[in-house]
């Protein structure tokens, strides 16, 4: 079993709607990280949380640190939005990376 | 801004050859990192360094080394590189701070013929 699992892989969503991406993590963790992958490959930290919630413009993230969760939501999506989205929870500098969620938002 | 540079964004070797990586950052931290990225199998870890000429193995190190001279500067090191080495490689660099974010660089994009 993965440490890090991320639902859903792909996830396609007309432009304005609510998206909701879902990580459930195994390790034991100092923090999580939110990161955005556009084409081409470089990676952009989004959010690093340890409790409760961190809202950044349109994007929320929310953790529950008891039930090993955490989720990223986007609210009135763009096509801009579209990316990989990856979730990695870290223990001290080190981080475990989920293998994405690729968001595709059809304008 | 934190800026992390790479030396390449693509490079394409040959089976056996030696291969470079360089990883630049510009905000004196002390931790820095290399990543390999494949379909299906997400980021893993192939080294980082906490300090200068320090080094701790990561998840997947087999057939890599490191080298960290000074601080801003962490290079990979394939010393004979195979075709299964093809790959994304990501640097990242973070400062160790509460509350901080790991960095990363562009990534460079590596074929092993």
């Amino acid at each position: 079993k993965n440490e890090v699992e991320q639902s859903p892989q792909n996830l396609t969503a007309q432009e304005g709607e609510f998206i909701t991406i879902n990580c459930s993590y195994s390790v034991g963790i100092s923090a999580l990280h939110w990161l955005q992958q556009h084409p081409g490959g470089g990676i952009v930290s989004l959010f690093m949380l340890s409790s409760g919630k961190k809202k950044h413009g349109r994007l929320i993230a929310t953790i529950n640190i008891q039930e090993k969760h955490s989720s990223l939501h986007i609210t009135a999506s763009h096509p801009r939005d579209s990316a990989v989205y990856i979730c990695a929870p870290s223990e001290n500098e080190k981080l475990t990376f989920g293998t994405g969620t690729r968001l595709t938002i059809i304008p | 801004d934190v800026k992390v540079t790479q030396s390449s964004r693509y490079l394409v070797k040959r089976t056996g050859e030696k291969v470079f990586l360089e990883c630049v950052q510009d905000m004196d931290h002390e931790n820095m990192f290399w990543y390999r990225q494949d379909p299906g199998l997400g980021l893993r870890l192939i080294y980082f360094s906490y300090d200068v000429k320090m080094k701790e193995k990561g998840d997947i190190p087999e057939g890599y080394s490191v080298s960290r001279e000074k601080k801003e500067r962490f290079s990979l090191i394939l010393e004979s590189a195979s075709t299964n080495q093809t790959s994304m490689y990501l640097c990242a660099s973070y400062s160790g701070a509460y509350e901080e974010t790991q960095y990363f660089g562009p990534g460079t994009r590596l074929l092993v013929l």
